[in-house]
């Protein structure tokens, strides 16, 4: 079946630039996460959404992210004015959420280049 | 602050031998899961361990959780080129959090 996607793969964009990243989850997960992989910090948690509950932004590193989901299945997250040390990887993932488990899948990502 | 920290970082080794890689976790949790990335590429789900004891087996990967130790070990038998890759351990980031908090995940390289 098909897995989590995401788009654009790659983004290179100038400093001070705003971006936005498009994630489809799988069908019919509740649960959509946004996390970010770059060499120094390993991966980070950014934010997660749940069904129509409010979203937990205690990842987010900074107010120029924001991210939306609308309808419970697609998700956006913008970066405003980007920094060079956004640049980073930018994964998704989904999960059923059966019970405790919170087994993710994840998207290919995004690579985000900001010169 | 819940903290995940896998051991060792790097490991170089040859085919056909044998290893283990830990991931140690700084909270009470019955929950670990096990993620594989191969190069330039997004995490691949390997294992889901739910309980003190919890013993899974795919292929030449096994992995194990001792929640009393807060202990998960990924152990390698007869290792294979193809299992080259890098291996992250992750835990739910409790007190309700629904984030999972990863290790710094291992380098595996496997020499022919």
């Amino acid at each position: 079946g098909a897995g989590v996607s995401q788009s654009p793969s790659n983004k290179v964009t100038e400093k001070g630039k705003d971006v936005e990243l498009r994630c489809d989850p799988i069908s019919g997960h509740t649960a959509l996460y946004w996390y970010r992989q770059s060499l120094g910090q390993g991966l980070e948690f950014l934010i997660y959404f749940q069904g129509n509950s409010a979203p937990d932004k205690s990842g987010l590193p900074s107010d120029r992210f924001s991210a939306e989901r609308t309808g419970g299945s697609v998700s956006t997250l913008t970066i405003q004015r980007t920094q060079q040390e956004d640049s980073a990887v930018y994964l998704c993932a989904s999960s059923p959420r059966m019970g405790a488990v919170n087994e993710q899948f994840f998207g290919p990502g995004t690579r985000l280049t900001v010169l | 602050e819940l903290k995940v920290e896998q051991n060792p970082l790097f490991l170089s080794m040859q085919e056909g031998k044998n290893y283990t890689i830990y991931c140690n976790y700084s909270t009470t949790s019955d929950r670990l899961y096990w993620y594989r990335q191969d190069p330039g590429k997004s995490l691949e789900s390997l294992f889901v361990l739910l309980s003190n004891g919890a013993v899974k087996q795919e292929g030449r990967l096994m992995a194990s959780l001792d929640t009393k130790a807060r202990l998960s070990t990924l152990h390698i038998t007869a290792a294979v080129h193809d299992l080259s890759a890098t291996y992250f351990c992750a835990v739910d980031g409790g007190q309700g959090a629904q984030k999972l908090v990863f290790g710094q995940g291992t380098r595996l390289t496997i020499n022919p």
